[in-house]
């Protein structure tokens, strides 16, 4: 089966940092780009981040650039976003999804991000 | 990068059609052959609907149907089922490697 889970989230004080983590099986991780989207609460869906099959080109929503990185480890089957100056403003469940040509044919649930003093 | 601009609401009886529409720019819906469209039913992972405007993906209804014209892309789910009741959000390619998501819209089944 095609699955994606995240993991990882949590509270986190203004300022601080946290990695996100999504793990991959039942497909080759390695041959698909991935995304990071992410849902504040009671908004709409939010592109977040995108990364290539080999981890060389990376893309950033303006809200997040210089303060996120996304990366990923293929020989583990695993998607990463490393948030760093976190600010009430992300709070969101995040998802991670796999990127089919152009569009996300496959999400996970989510990880809850909380980002409050 | 704005949002696209999606109707916040769209409502139609079973059996019923509903429209919705995804406005964008040159950049993004109106440059790229690249709009999606999504369901998210709340607490569970977003669902793809269409992709390449008006491709669907195995297993999706026929009653789905995308199309575009120009700046404004638009979804139509025909023969409304209780289950269609969800929010529904457009995504276009925006070059650069970048994307953006409409602003969403919730279907009603009234």
């Amino acid at each position: 089966e095609v699955q994606l889970v995240e993991s990882g989230g949590g509270l986190v004080q203004p300022g601080g940092s946290l990695r996100l983590s999504c793990a991959a099986s039942g497909f080759t991780f390695s041959g698909h780009w991935m995304h990071w989207v992410r849902q504040a609460p009671g908004k709409g869906l939010v592109w977040v981040s995108h990364i290539n099959t080999g981890g060389s080109i990376t893309s950033y929503a303006g809200s997040v650039k210089g303060r996120f990185t996304i990366s990923r480890d293929n020989a583990e089957n695993t998607l990463f976003l490393q948030m760093n100056s976190l600010r009430a403003d992300d709070t969101a469940v995040y998802y991670c999804a796999r990127s089919s040509f152009y569009q996300m044919d496959v999400w996970g649930q989510g990880t809850t991000v909380t980002v409050s003093s | 990068q704005s949002a696209l601009t999606q109707p916040p609401s769209a409502s139609g009886s079973p059996g019923q059609s509903v429209t919705i529409s995804c406005t964008g720019t040159s950049s993004d819906v109106g440059g790229y052959n690249y709009v999606s469209w999504y369901q998210h039913h709340p607490g569970k992972a977003p669902k793809l609907m269409i992709y390449e405007v008006s491709k669907r993906p195995s297993g999706v209804p026929d009653r789905f149907s995308g199309s575009k014209s120009g700046n404004t892309a638009s979804l139509t789910v025909s023969g409304l089922q209780a289950e269609d009741e969800a929010d529904y959000y457009c995504s276009s390619y925006a070059g650069s490697y970048l994307y953006v998501f409409g602003t969403g819209t919730m279907v009603t089944v009234l």
